[in-house]
Parts: structure tokens; sequence; C-alpha cells
């Protein structure tokens, strides 16, 4: 089974539609990361949280929002998608308690797709 | 403005040569490195990490290299393998368990 899943793999949706992303772990990890993949670009962090009252903005934020629900869950939303929001996402986790602080694990991604 | 710069989009290599991948990082804060592998339909894995403290690490196949006067860091794998065609991603940290800052990747293709 994996540890990070990531709902769904695959959507297509509209301009102006609202779209959440959604991310579990069971890896019991705190940390938790969403980021995009776009070509020539490598990934880019949107936000991450250090635990579930702990909500941070990275490099590319604007457009998106998030949601902690619980240690294990770790939500997505764009409130109103734009084309440009077409990219490749990425939930991560890593927990700096463990013998490997500095490592990430990443889902298999969610291909978004906004006409 | 680019922190981590892979400037290599593909690299091919033929089966049982080296392959290096490179890597450039522009601030000097960063501590920590790693380098993660992704093949198509899946999420980046971790392949090897090093930090400020060494100047090399081995694990198997892989070595990492860093340089800290040039801000330079390489991947090594040898000997090179079909299985190891992916796209590369080194990434860098202020610290470990920091926020990860990646490069744009490079795709290795590793020929038969």
């Amino acid at each position: 089974d994996a540890d990070v899943t990531q709902t769904p793999r695959n959507r297509i949706t509209k301009t102006g539609k609202r779209i959440m992303l959604e991310c579990s772990q069971t890896k019991g990890h705190d940390r938790m990361y969403w980021y995009r993949q776009d070509p020539g670009l490598g990934l880019r962090l949107i936000y991450y949280s250090f635990d579930v009252k702990d909500i941070n903005k990275g490099e590319i934020s604007d457009g998106y929002s998030v949601s902690r629900q619980a240690q294990a869950k770790f939500s997505l939303s764009l409130e109103s998608a734009i084309p440009n929001q077409t990219a490749l996402y990425f939930c991560a986790t890593s927990d700096p308690g463990t013998q490997d602080p500095g490592t990430q694990y990443f889902g298999p991604g969610t291909r978004l797709l906004v006409l | 403005d680019q922190q981590v710069k892979q400037n290599s989009p593909s690299l091919s290599v033929q089966e049982g040569r080296i392959s290096i991948l490179n890597c450039d990082y522009t601030n000097s804060m960063f501590d920590y490195f790693l380098w993660y592998k992704k093949y198509p339909a899946e999420g980046p894995t971790f392949l090897i990490s090093i930090s400020s403290i060494k100047d090399k690490n081995e694990d198997g196949r892989f070595t990492v290299f860093l340089n800290k006067s040039a801000k330079h860091l390489s991947l090594h794998i040898v000997p090179s393998q079909p299985g190891d065609s992916a796209v590369y991603f080194c990434a860098a940290s202020a610290r470990v368990g920091g926020k990860l800052i990646f490069g744009q990747g490079t795709e290795l293709s590793v020929k038969p």
C-alpha cells in the first residue's frame, strides 16, 4: 500500500470552477507539502504545514488555499481555476524527528488540466 | 530567481558508462542537498543526500559530490543501467528538515 496517496490522479476542469485535490498519508509524519511541477521549472512549493495548526505559504501560493484536516490529511484548493494552473501537483511528507529528517516522501501526483 | 539550477535538461549515456548530472546553487545558506529520481506517472523518490560538512557521499552505484566554494554538486552513477532512465532533480535546503528548493530537473536516458 502506498504511504502517500493523492486523489484524484487526473482531473479536467473548466476555467472558474472550484476544485480540491486531496492528500492522505499513513507515514505518521507531521509535516506535509504541496508542490506543482511545470516543464522546465522543476517542483515549486505552494503551501506547507508543519503540524495541524500550522499553515505556511510557499513560493507560489497565489490562487491556492489549503486545509490541514488532520495529521494525515492535507487538501489543496483552487477557488477559481485558471488555465495557467494546468500542471502536475504533488503532495509530500517529512518528519524531522526521524533518522532521515531532510527527506520528503512524495505521492504519485495529480495531473490537472484547466480548460 | 532560480536558486537551484540544473542547466542540462537532458543527458544520454550508454549502458555501463558513467552518468554525471550537475547542479548549481546560489544561496550560500544552503547546507543540505538531496537528489530525487522521478519516473513517468510517479512521484519523485529520494535517492541520496549530502550535508555541507561533507564533500562526498556514496551509496552503491550512486555518489554525490559537493563543492561548496563553487556552489556546485554532482551526481555520479556508475555503471549506468537502462533502469536509471528517469528525470533527476537536485534540491537544497538551508537546514536539515527545512523547505526544499528544487532544480528544473535533468532527464537521463541510458541506452542499452
